[in-house]
């Protein structure tokens, strides 16, 4: 079984650049989580879906962070404009709930974003 | 609201020597509990869970962690590490509110010394 895929795997920006972040999460699952890593605030999450549907977002640090799940294999996490504390690495993870594996998350390897 | 703190931002160890990271979390509400590992520049992967049932677990790579509800704890133990269990290990909760929302720790850096 193919994991989750995160595209690009670095990105390297200038401040007020937008940068789009791409997930395809695991066939069959229906929640898609979106994660930022940083030394100083560890892993946050950012907002999550279920069967595409936007659930939570109270994680979204601010107007400049958009995302969409326009179909069940697609995600995406737009920052505009960019900002230099925007630097972090980006997760995408996706689950299903049922049976032994409920609340298991499936984490791609993830998204590297720097903005100068 | 869930929260989950981990009281070792570091621990070096020498190798088979036996390890524990601590975790304690906070909830109103009945909760699931997760231990993940991250290696360099990978994603994380989940080493064990307590969804319900026996409060000591077991995992991958001869891990095991035991839930203990009275002191809100959920303790990561290996009796003999090895070089290769170097690594950043998360502790991680989610109410059992038919949400979704998993909160992590800040993370435990594993450092296995020869």
């Amino acid at each position: 079984d193919a994991g989750v895929i995160q595209s690009p795997r670095h990105e390297v920006t200038e401040m007020g650049q937008e940068v789009t972040l791409r997930c395809k999460p695991i066939s069959g699952h229906d929640y898609l989580f979106w994660y930022r890593q940083t030394m100083m605030r560890g892993l946050e999450l950012l907002i999550y879906f279920n069967n595409n549907v936007p659930i939570d977002d109270s994680g979204m640090p601010e107007d400049r962070f958009s995302a969409k799940m326009p179909n069940a294999s697609f995600s995406t996490l737009k920052i505009q404009p960019s900002e230099p504390r925007d630097s972090a690495v980006y997760f995408c993870a996706s689950s299903f709930v049922g049976g032994v594996r409920t609340g298991e998350l499936f984490f791609g390897e993830g998204s590297r974003l720097t903005v100068l | 609201a869930q929260s989950v703190t981990q009281l070792d931002s570091q621990v070096p160890v020498f190798e088979e020597a036996p390890v524990e990271l601590r975790c304690n979390y906070s909830s109103s509400v009945s909760v699931y509990l997760f231990w993940y590992v991250q290696y360099p520049n990978q994603g994380l992967q989940l080493l064990l869970k307590y969804l319900s049932g026996s409060t000591l677990v077991k995992g991958i790579n001869g891990f095991e962690a035991e839930f203990n509800k009275s002191q809100t704890s959920f303790h990561l133990r290996k009796p003999s590490v090895h070089i290769s269990d170097t690594a950043e290990y998360f502790c991680a909760v989610r109410e059992n509110t038919g949400g979704f929302k998993t909160i992590f720790g800040a993370g435990t850096r594993l450092f296995v010394k020869a």
